[in-house]
């Protein structure tokens, strides 16, 4: 079956522009997740949502990072005002449930701010 | 999913030797454990998991080794393969939210 996806695979952006990263996660998941895959800082957690429950946003970096999932599905993670540290890989991932689940994670967007 | 590097430290396997990666973890709380292998240009992929009740655990080619006296992880490649050529990264589950070590890239050499 159809595995994670996102869009786009790569944006380039100036410094200051908002920037909107997709991801689908795989059918019937209602577990989502994002993080962050930079040099300085390796792969970082940023938030997560599992199903109607409130997302744990406890590892977004800042105010201007914020993400939602529309009806259990499709989520949107939103960079506003970007900075060129935010310039990193931005990896997707969805799982059945939380817990002991397997994360599937999607190819990723490469997020370059100039 | 490009793994991008910070100075990740690097093993040479020869192709058809074993392969022997190591973790070491900060939360002894910490009770479920994966290994995720990276190659270029894709996103992580899972390879094996292991909970803090078990101290072994055997999949294909690989297995998994968890000492939680010294907090330590290792990820065991039999018969090395080119393809087995990535980044691997061990990874602590709390509760959904995964918490990745820094990688290790693996080559593999004819």
């Amino acid at each position: 079956g159809a595995g994670v996806s996102q869009s786009p695979s790569n944006k380039v952006t100036e410094k200051g522009k908002d920037v909107e990263l997709r991801c689908d996660p795989i059918s019937g998941h209602t577990a989502l997740y994002w993080y962050r895959q930079s040099l300085g800082q390796g792969l970082e957690f940023l938030i997560y949502f599992q199903g109607n429950s409130a997302p744990d946003k406890s590892g977004l970096p800042s105010d201007r990072f914020s993400a939602e999932r529309t009806g259990g599905s499709v989520s949107t993670l939103t960079i506003q005002r970007t900075q060129q540290e935010d310039s990193a890989v931005y990896l997707c991932a969805s799982s059945s449930g939380t817990g002991f689940y397997e994360q599937y994670f999607g190819p990723g967007t490469r997020l370059t701010v100039t | 999913g490009e793994s991008v590097g910070l100075h990740l430290p690097t093993l040479s396997v020869q192709e058809g030797d074993n392969s022997i990666i190591n973790c070491a973890y900060s939360n002894s709380a910490s009770d479920y454990f994966i290994w995720y292998k990276q190659e270029s240009g894709k996103g992580p992929q899972f390879i094996i998991d292991i909970r803090s009740n078990m101290d072994k655990r055997q999949g294909q080619r690989v297995t998994v080794l968890l000492n939680k006296t010294v907090k330590h992880l290792s990820l065991q490649i039999a018969a090395t393969q080119p393809g087995d050529s990535a980044v691997y990264f061990c990874a602590e589950n709390s509760w959904g939210k995964l918490q990745f070590g820094a990688g290790t890239q693996v080559v593999v050499t004819p």
